[in-house]
């Protein structure tokens, strides 16, 4: 059973410019979130999506969009990138959305913004 | 909003010495509550849940109880190995935070033999 997969592993990027990131769920969950975690930091929520629409938001700037396909499995994108987006980027996927339901996440995307 | 607060590390243990990690939260009505471990270079893998209060979540030896009284998920194992050598997230989901996930700044273990 495949678990939460990402892609690319590492990734450096210039400032200014724009970086996808891809993300495939766990099979059979449906929901996938997207979390930022700087170093030596715990994760930041930045979205979520359900049903292919953005359910909710955390507080991050419009830079950051993201979308979700009919597999389920979504891709977050960044645009004019900052240095202060050199992060860990971490998928999420669960079946379903509450508060108890489970969270298994990916290894995550290490970006670099120079 | 919603928080979690966690004791700050590093903690360093002796191999088979007894662990606590302190977690308290703050959040309105009824949230779950997670432990979460994160190895070097890897992405974050559940350890245990609780979902209402006097739970006990347990795994691997791992266990904590969500303590509503005194607003609190503490993280315990009796016999640590150096393997378990990683950080450790507690967070929180609720209502008010939509399902996200929120969570403290981690507590980095290093258990030496």
């Amino acid at each position: 059973d495949a678990g939460v997969t990402q892609s690319p592993t590492h990734l450096i990027k210039t400032r200014g410019q724009q970086v996808t990131l891809r993300c495939s769920p766990k099979s059979g969950h449906d929901t996938v979130s997207w979390y930022q975690q700087a170093l030596g930091q715990g994760p930041q929520f930045i979205f979520q999506y359900y049903e292919e629409e953005e359910r909710q938001r955390g507080n991050f700037p419009d830079r950051f969009s993201g979308h979700q396909f009919p597999n389920y499995s979504s891709e977050l994108n960044v645009n004019a990138l900052l240095l202060g987006d050199s992060a860990l980027y971490l998928c999420a996927s669960s079946r379903g959305v509450g508060i108890s339901y489970e969270q298994y996440f990916g290894p995550g995307t290490r970006l670099t913004v120079t | 909003g919603d928080s979690v607060t966690q004791m700050e590390g590093p903690v360093t243990l002796s191999e088979e010495a007894f662990l606590t990690i302190n977690c308290t939260y703050t959040a309105t009505g009824y949230p779950s509550l997670f432990w979460y471990v994160q190895y070097p270079g890897e992405g974050l893998q559940l350890l245990l849940k609780a979902t209402k209060a006097d739970d006990k979540g347990s795994n691997k030896g791992f266990e904590a109880t969500y303590r509503k009284e005194t607003t609190s998920f503490h993280l315990e194992k009796g016999s640590v190995q150096v393997s378990d050598s990683a950080v450790y997230f507690c967070a929180l989901s609720s209502t008010n935070s939509g399902y996200a996930l929120n969570f403290g700044k981690g507590t980095s273990l290093l258990v030496t033999p």
